[in-house]
C-alpha cells in the first residue's frame, strides 16, 4: 500500500473512445503529478497541480485533459488517443514546494488499439 | 534542457555481490537528487540527497552525491534476489516550478 491509489490498473481502449484515469492520495499531500512511462524511456512529467491549481503542462497534447477537484484526487481524461500513447501512466503526490519526495501509485497500464 | 544519465542500463550479478549504480546530471538550478526502486509496480522512494545532505545510508543501501562532478552513486552491498528491480535516479530543479527529471533507470538482476 503506497498511499497513492490508481484505477483502473489496466485499460484497453480504441482510438475513438473516451475514458478517465483516477488517482487518489491518502498522505495529506497538496501537490499531485501525472507521469508517462514508456519502454526504454525516462519517466516523462505531464502535469503538475499545487493546491488544486495546474502549475505545469509539459507540452502535452490536448487529447490528455487533467482535472484536480481537490488536493486528494486527480483525474486524467483521455480522448482520441493514438497508438503511441500506450504506456504506463503514473500518478504521484508530495507536499508542495521543492525537495519534497514524490510518492507514486502503481500506475495504469494503457493500451490503445 | 535538463538531462539525467544513468549507467549501466542493465546489470546482472550473483547474490552476495556488491553493485554500484551511477547517475550523472546536467540541470539548471539543482536542488536535489533522488533514488527510487521500481519493481513491477510503483517506484518507491529510497533516498534524497541535497547540498546539506550528500550521503545517505539505509541498511545495505547507501548513496553519495558529488556536486563537483554532478553525479551520484547508489551502492548495494551483499545483494539479494529481492534487490532485483529498476533503480531510477531523478534530479529536482527549479524554485516555484520545482520538478523532477528522471533518468532511464538501471535494471538490476540478482541471480541466486
Amino acid at each position: 500500500e503506497t498511499g497513492v491509489t490508481q484505477t483502473p490498473r489496466h485499460l484497453v481502449m480504441g482510438m475513438t473512445n473516451k475514458k478517465s484515469l483516477k488517482c487518489e492520495q491518502h498522505l495529506g499531500h497538496n501537490a499531485m503529478y501525472w507521469y508517462k512511462q514508456s519502454a526504454k524511456k525516462p519517466l516523462e512529467l505531464m502535469f503538475v497541480y499545487n493546491f488544486k491549481e495546474q502549475t505545469e503542462n509539459n507540452s502535452v497534447p490536448s487529447r490528455f485533459s487533467p482535472e484536480c477537484p481537490n488536493s486528494s484526487h486527480l483525474f486524467l481524461h483521455l480522448h482520441t488517443l493514438q497508438p503511441e500513447d500506450s504506456a504506463l501512466y503514473l500518478c504521484a503526490s508530495s507536499r508542495a514546494g521543492f525537495n519534497q519526495p514524490q510518492h507514486f501509485g502503481d500506475g495504469t497500464r494503457l493500451s490503445i488499439l | 534542457e535538463d538531462k539525467v544519465v544513468q549507467s549501466p542500463l542493465s546489470l546482472v550479478v550473483h547474490e552476495g555481490d556488491t553493485v554500484t549504480l551511477n547517475c550523472s546530471y546536467e540541470v539548471t538550478n539543482f536542488r536535489s537528487l533522488l533514488w527510487y526502486k521500481q519493481e513491477k509496480k510503483a517506484p518507491t522512494f529510497l533516498f534524497m540527497l541535497t547540498s546539506s545532505g550528500i550521503e545517505k545510508k539505509s541498511g545495505r543501501l547507501s548513496s553519495i552525491l558529488d556536486k563537483k562532478e554532478l553525479s551520484s552513486i547508489l551502492n548495494i552491498t551483499a545483494t539479494q534476489t529481492g534487490d532485483s528491480a529498476i533503480y531510477l535516479c531523478a534530479v529536482g530543479s527549479g524554485g516555484s516550478n520545482y520538478k523532477l527529471t528522471f533518468g532511464k533507470g538501471t535494471l538490476l538482476t540478482v541471480n541466486p
